[in-house]
């Protein structure tokens, strides 16, 4: 079971921001960084956010990542068609586990 | 560009072990590790453990300690993932991924294995 919690889901029209919030507890986001993936319907997953706020080359600045605390939030702005996807955030757990969120399906209306 | 060739799917009866490879190009192998992440249908993304391709170590979810193995081949970049006595809610995709050391991070990922496990 998940130990980081999002919701379900999030949805927007094209051009708008969209945030996905990202809830955990003292052993894994407030004690380490958070990254985030981006799963694209019958894909892999893709990293999207490493490091809290990083961007690996490739991914567009419309996604960015921060961190407050036990939280954490992806945004995505100007939003488009292809941003379509489940997102998933994650961080380790002082167990030694990666623990994975619950995952937010990102709808583009 | 850094590939993850993953081996295909497979069907296992309850009990059986599954052994899923990994194949790794367009990166010094043994300066990353491998993760192993599952999915089961329609669910979500469950961390299963990591192996450095450095030296060998490996951290496994503490859930699937005992059932798993997961080891490295340097000489063919090939990383494999070992499940034994397997239950019906081990059917998932699995998958693996590159993983940074320093800050160890899943970054590429393979295509994906299906396993089913059914009777």
């Amino acid at each position: 079971q998940s130990v980081l919690t999002q919701p379900p889901s999030a949805s927007g029209t094209p051009g708008q921001r969209v945030t996905i919030s990202c809830s955990g507890s003292s052993s894994n986001i407030g004690s380490n960084t958070v990254n985030w993936y981006q799963q694209l319907p019958g894909t892999a997953p893709k990293l999207l956010i490493y490091s809290n706020n990083q961007r690996p080359s490739g991914v567009p600045d419309r996604f960015s990542g921060s961190k407050s605390g036990t939280s954490a939030s992806l945004a995505i702005s100007g939003l488009q068609s292809e941003d379509e996807a489940d997102y998933y955030c994650a961080a380790w757990d002082d167990s030694l586990d990666y623990v994975f969120g619950t995952g937010t399906k990102v709808t583009v209306l | 560009q850094v590939q993850l060739v993953q081996s295909g799917a497979e069907v296992k009866k309850p009990g059986a072990s599954v052994k899923v490879s990994c194949k790794a190009s367009g990166y010094t192998f043994t300066s990353y590790g491998i993760s192993w992440v599952r999915q089961a249908p329609g669910q979500g993304l469950e961390w299963m453990g990591w192996i450095s391709a450095y030296n060998g170590n490996t951290n496994y979810a503490q859930k699937l300690q005992g059932r798993v193995t997961m080891t490295t081949d340097t000489s063919t970049s090939t990383a494999y993932m070992e499940l034994r006595s397997l239950r019906s809610d081990d059917t998932a995709v699995y998958y693996c991924a590159r993983t940074m050391i320093v800050v160890v991070t899943p970054d590429y990922w393979g295509q994906g294995t299906l396993v089913t496990v059914s009777s």
